[in-house]
């Protein structure tokens, strides 16, 4: 079964501050997706990507298959961006999710 | 893009009782649908992953007779938690895809359970 580590669990940034975080994986993959949950519950999701790199807005998620790694960066972070970020990863089963990082981002 | 609606979007209900919800794909068909259970600070954990007109197949640990899906059109599933208890109280979430399991998963916005 493929294990999700995310890091950092918990991250508080200051608005405008550049925000990275992290997902790694043990198992080969067909695809990686960052999703957005906000406090309310509902998923939003942002990327699926299985090399390279994808740009939404001011959000950047970047892939790196061979050390079976990805990243997800916030450009000029808003308070409107504080929400939980998950990871999840899709092989030969249904979706494994990590336990996401809690972003809050301080006017 | 597609779009995956959930209802009701919170409940409240007395021990014992039986709740359904609904999960709907709204603009395309959907082959299958996945049931997601979420604790407070948790993680998503995959309850059962339905293919319209068969069967759900469940993971380990969850109790097909207590969870009941139905998947009975290419836009509609439905989970019936049966006989709730208190420690049922939890975040539903459902998702779908128009292919099989491989394929891309849109989310729905969820459904907050409590039981008293």
């Amino acid at each position: 079964k493929n294990e999700v580590e995310q890091s950092p669990q918990n991250l508080t940034a200051q608005e405008g501050e550049f925000i990275t975080i992290n997902c790694s994986y043990s198992v080969g993959i067909s695809a990686l997706h960052w999703l957005q949950q906000h406090p309310g519950g509902g998923i939003v999701s942002l990327f699926m990507l299985s090399s390279g790199k994808k740009k939404h807005g001011r959000l950047i998620a970047t892939i790196n298959i061979q050390e079976k790694h990805s990243s997800l960066h916030i450009t000029a972070s808003h308070p409107r961006d504080s929400a939980v970020y998950i990871c999840a990863v899709r092989g030969n089963t249904p979706l494994v999710f990590g336990k996401g990082t809690r972003l809050s981002v301080i006017a | 893009g597609a779009v995956v609606s959930q209802h009701p979007s919170r409940v409240i209900c007395k021990s014992g009782t039986s709740v359904k919800i609904e999960c709907r794909s709204l603009d395309f068909q959907a082959t299958t649908m996945f049931w997601y259970r979420q604790f407070p600070k948790q993680s998503l954990m995959l309850m059962a992953t339905s293919n319209e007109g068969s069967k759900a197949t469940y993971e380990q640990g969850v109790e097909k007779d207590k969870f009941l899906i139905n998947h009975a059109s290419l836009t509609l599933s439905t989970l019936t938690v049966t006989s709730a208890h208190p420690e049922d109280s939890s975040f539903y979430i459902c998702s779908a895809a128009s292919g099989g399991a491989a394929d891309t998963q849109y989310f729905g916005p969820g459904t907050r359970l409590t039981v008293l």
